[in-house]
């Protein structure tokens, strides 16, 4: 089974759309993470929850809104999507004590988002 | 600004020889993880260190750390074409709300 899941996989869109990518993780984890690679495989951190609470909130714009309706699911939601919006969105979980990042992280497969 | 970076940006090599990647940071930190991508794919966890510690092993993988210097590296031995992804280390900082700070990875390419 996999531990971290994640659709859709691919993602093509027209600008000025609403999307939501999903994530699932089985592993019984606390924390989960939504992460952004660019184009040149930059990875940055968006958000991060702790038992469905919002923990971390690294400057994204608000048409960026991540919901958690259980501690297994981690979605997020883009209103009015941009060119500078395409990109591959990683979602992760762990089991850390809360707001820390002191052990390993599961990643899902992740979503290419593209804007055209 | 970006905690880890690493060194050298690509490299490539020929199957059976080492490969040595090289992470460098810039605050004092709880842990530093490495992270392999395969192209298309998520990132697996491959080792993480802690401050106190200076040697680990896992496989043909043994990373250091030496935190006066604020470096870290990542050694493969006897490296096969499947070692071929990009490696990233990640920083987790030791104090108040902390994520992992990736940086910019190591693409490594091992010819059969």
């Amino acid at each position: 089974d996999t531990a971290v899941s994640q659709t859709p996989k691919y993602l093509v869109t027209q600008m000025g759309n609403d999307k939501s990518i999903k994530c699932e993780q089985n592993l019984g984890h606390d924390t989960m993470y939504w992460y952004k690679q660019d184009s040149k495989k930059f990875l940055k951190i968006m958000f991060s929850y702790n038992n469905k609470e919002l923990i971390i909130n690294e400057t994204v714009p608000n048409r960026f809104s991540p919901k958690s309706p259980d501690k297994a699911h981690l979605n997020l939601h883009i209103n009015s999507l941009e060119l500078g919006d395409s990109a591959v969105y990683f979602c992760a979980s762990s089991q850390n004590p809360s707001g820390t990042a002191y052990n390993e992280q599961f990643f899902g497969p992740g979503t290419r988002l593209t804007v055209l | 600004s970006q905690q880890g970076e690493e060194d050298p940006q690509a490299l490539s090599i020929q199957e059976g020889e080492n490969a040595t990647m090289n992470c460098s940071y810039k605050t004092s930190i709880n842990n530093l993880q490495w992270y392999r991508q395969n192209s298309g794919r998520g990132l697996v966890h491959l080792i993480l260190i802690r401050s106190n510690e200076r040697e680990k092993h896992s496989g043909r993988l043994r990373v250091t750390l030496d935190t006066s210097k604020k470096s870290s590296s990542l050694l493969i031995t006897a490296s096969r074409a499947a070692d071929t992804a990009s490696y990233f280390c990640a920083t987790a900082l030791n104090s108040g709300y902390s994520t992992l700070t990736f940086g910019k990875g190591t693409m490594l390419l091992v010819s059969p």
